[in-house]
């Protein structure tokens, strides 16, 4: 299958700072991405939809001041968690996938800690 | 609304076999897809059922019947790699993911 690489996969950070994640396809154009959030035990929340060249389309209750979506090119989308606070902690995910396929393929997930 | 409903745990033994039943109600369907995934680690890709029937992949086998809103993943010959959550997730109209909440799998020797 293909190849998505996220990064970094484990990061902790100061409350009050920033923190960006990476997300890239290696081996194909994504032309959608998607940013999950994991809280412990519980499945995945998708935060936003990124389409290349777009803003990205936010679910309910995320707030995008605080967590930034770049996807400035069809093999990387960015998500930034500014001013993060210890309440942010949790797994992040991306995923992506191209033009009409189906399936989409997650990046290895970023393990967040704000002390 | 949409919802996506799983068993919460389970537990088999090695070398038998188990099924993990997903019944949903979407907007809409555009396919149902079965993930594995190990604790702190991201999702990894099973199967995806677009029509009804049963699909066969090594020890891995999905169902789906799209008149009842219903899957299943069949995993044989149990091994101990095997305990992980199992999550279930419908693409929509919009081919957006509904997730399920995910059932753990937990293998006894």
């Amino acid at each position: 299958g293909a190849v998505v690489s996220q990064h970094p996969s484990r990061v902790i950070c100061k409350s009050g700072t920033s923190v960006k994640i990476e997300c890239r396809s290696l081996d194909f154009q994504a032309t959608t991405m998607f940013w999950y959030r994991q809280f412990p035990k519980k499945s995945l929340m998708l935060m936003a939809t990124s389409n290349e060249g777009s803003k990205a389309t936010y679910e309910q209750g995320v707030e995008k001041d605080k967590f930034l979506i770049n996807h400035a090119s069809l093999t990387l989308s960015t998500l930034t968690v500014t001013s993060a606070h210890p309440e942010d902690s949790s797994f992040y995910i991306c995923s992506a996938k191209g033009g009409s396929d189906t399936e989409a393929f997650f990046g290895q997930g970023t393990r967040l800690t704000v002390v | 609304g949409q919802n996506i409903d799983q068993p919460t745990e389970m537990t088999a033994t090695e070398g038998a076999i188990v099924q993990i039943n997903c019944t949903y109600q979407t907007s809409g369907f555009n396919g149902l897809f079965w993930y594995q995934q190990h604790a702190g680690e991201a999702p990894t890709f099973l199967s995806y059922n677009v029509l009804d029937g049963l699909e066969e992949k090594g020890r891995f086998s999905s169902f789906l019947s799209r008149s009842k809103g219903y899957s299943y993943l069949l995993l044989k010959e149990l091994q101990m790699k095997d305990s992980a959550s199992y999550l279930c997730a419908v693409a929509d109209s919009n081919y957006q993911l509904i997730w399920g909440a995910g059932t753990k799998l937990i293998i006894k020797p």
